[in-house]
């Protein structure tokens, strides 16, 4: 596709359901990154890909949060036992080179907003 | 530290007029900035950059001004136009990272025709 893709779009999850967020980057992108962004808040970074490899997880807010690039392209956010402090929209952001986003050329999907009960 | 709630800074102005968009960031180590649109129900949408050793930059109808003594950005939009209404937010190289962003608080900018 022409963009950043994100599946779902809208979410909603009883407290305690485990979710899974879909990101396809844009094709050929080597870096992936997921960030989270609350009500009316900036987004924070929650974790960067550099093709398959996970080089940063410093920003998951705990163990329940787990990403993962088997492949260098398409990227799962998985969130176990959702909690209401989850709910947020999770954005997906891909860059062409490794060394983003220095370049400046990053680029958001639309996110996928996160809804716990 | 930045402070929490739901509230965003929000700046109206008058189709036409110019507006100014200010920042303050956190990182003195932080050496690139970004500003970023971001409309509703959208993702971030680059529209400006900057890095440390210049303090000013001039893209279409937008320029970014860095104060590194004061930590401090801000973005100006000539002629804002209808179209320019959308939450900004400036954005650092997290302490000089080459890929972590720091966002900071966005602005609501309202233009009214």
């Amino acid at each position: 596709g022409a963009g950043v893709s994100q599946s779902p779009r809208y979410k909603v999850a009883k407290r305690g359901q485990d979710v899974a967020l879909r990101c396809d980057p844009i094709s050929g992108h080597v870096s992936l990154f997921w960030y989270q962004q609350a009500l009316g808040q900036g987004p924070e970074f929650l974790t960067y890909f550099q093709n398959e490899a996970q080089l940063d997880k410093s920003g998951l807010p705990s163990d329940r949060f787990f990403a993962e690039r088997p492949e260098g392209s398409v990227s799962t956010l998985k969130i176990q036992r959702t909690q209401q402090e989850d709910s947020a929209v999770y954005l997906c952001a891909s860059s062409l080179k490794g060394n983003a986003p220095n370049t400046g050329e990053l680029f958001f999907g639309e996110g996928s907003r996160l809804t716990v009960l | 530290g930045e402070s929490v709630g739901l509230h965003l800074p929000t700046l109206s102005v008058q189709e036409g007029d110019n507006s100014i968009i200010n920042c303050a960031y956190s990182n003195s180590a932080s050496d690139y900035f970004i500003w970023y649109k971001q409309e509703s129900g959208k993702g971030p949408q680059f529209i400006i950059d900057i890095r440390s050793n210049m303090d000013k930059r001039q893209g279409q109808r937008v320029t970014v001004l860095l104060n590194k003594t004061v930590k401090h950005l801000s973005l100006q939009i000539a002629a804002t136009q209808p179209g320019d209404s959308a939450v900004y937010f400036c954005a650092e190289n997290s302490g000089g990272s080459n890929y972590k962003l720091t966002f900071g608080k966005g602005t609501l900018l309202t233009v009214n025709p």
